[in-house]
């Protein structure tokens, strides 16, 4: 185990759906994120959170909408999604958020993966 | 915008062979990350390099940091049924936009 906990493990939503992904970490971390990992297409980060405050938001469709109660917490709400969105939604962690020039080492939950009917 | 290339994007070895995975950057990198993915997992950090021709081993995997800190490498010695998985490069933009940029990965199938 990582220290990042995703729920659900699976979830089959019609297109008219509301529905929210969970994310929890324990490692005491100050940064979260939201990335789409798709068949044949490079990691997309889709949200950043740092502090609990948002500060990355990577052109994702309003139908979309994240939640970061706090540092440790992170939802995702879905609502009117498209059958394209269907994919494997990562949350992960870290320490710091990522880009300093030291980097900073993710740490990612096992993932939601997400079908669209 | 930046862009992280990964080649091959598939490789078939037999079990025993080497291996080996290219990142390219269009930019230079502050930093480079390597991650695997298990079939059905997540990624998981494997390591960091930051310095310009930096390389590093870990048991069979060497990881090397070119010179001009725009590409990277994994090779991996002496393939096992363990290593099967997807391997992903994530670099940093060194003009500092604070994204980690993910390569599309390099999936590696070991043949026993």
């Amino acid at each position: 185990e990582t220290g990042v906990t995703q729920t659900p493990r699976h979830l089959v939503m019609g297109m008219t759906n509301k529905k929210s992904l969970k994310c929890e970490q324990h490692l005491g971390h100050n940064a979260m994120y939201w990335y789409k990992q798709s068949a044949k297409k490079p990691l997309e980060l889709m949200f950043v959170y740092n502090f609990k405050e948002q500060t990355e938001n990577n052109s994702v469709p309003s139908r979309f909408s994240p939640e970061c109660p706090n540092s440790s917490h992170l939802f995702l709400h879905l609502h009117t999604l498209q059958p394209e969105d269907s994919a494997l939604y990562l949350c992960a962690s870290s320490q710091d958020p990522t880009g300093g020039a030291l980097g900073e080492k993710l740490f990612f939950g096992s993932g939601t993966q997400l079908s669209v009917l | 915008g930046q862009q992280v290339m990964q080649i091959p994007q598939y490789q078939h070895v037999q079990e025993g062979e080497d291996f080996t995975t290219y990142c390219n950057s269009s930019t230079t990198l502050s930093n480079i990350q390597w991650y695997k993915q298990r079939p059905g997992g997540h990624p998981v950090f494997l390591i960091q390099l930051v310095k310009s021709g930096e390389v590093k081993k870990q048991k069979r995997l060497t990881f090397q940091f070119g010179e001009a800190k725009k590409n990277s490498s994994l090779h991996i010695t002496a393939t096992q049924t363990t290593d099967v998985g997807t391997y992903f490069c994530a670099g940093v933009q060194a003009s500092n936009t604070g994204k980690l940029i993910f390569g599309q990965g390099t999936t590696l199938q070991v043949k026993p």
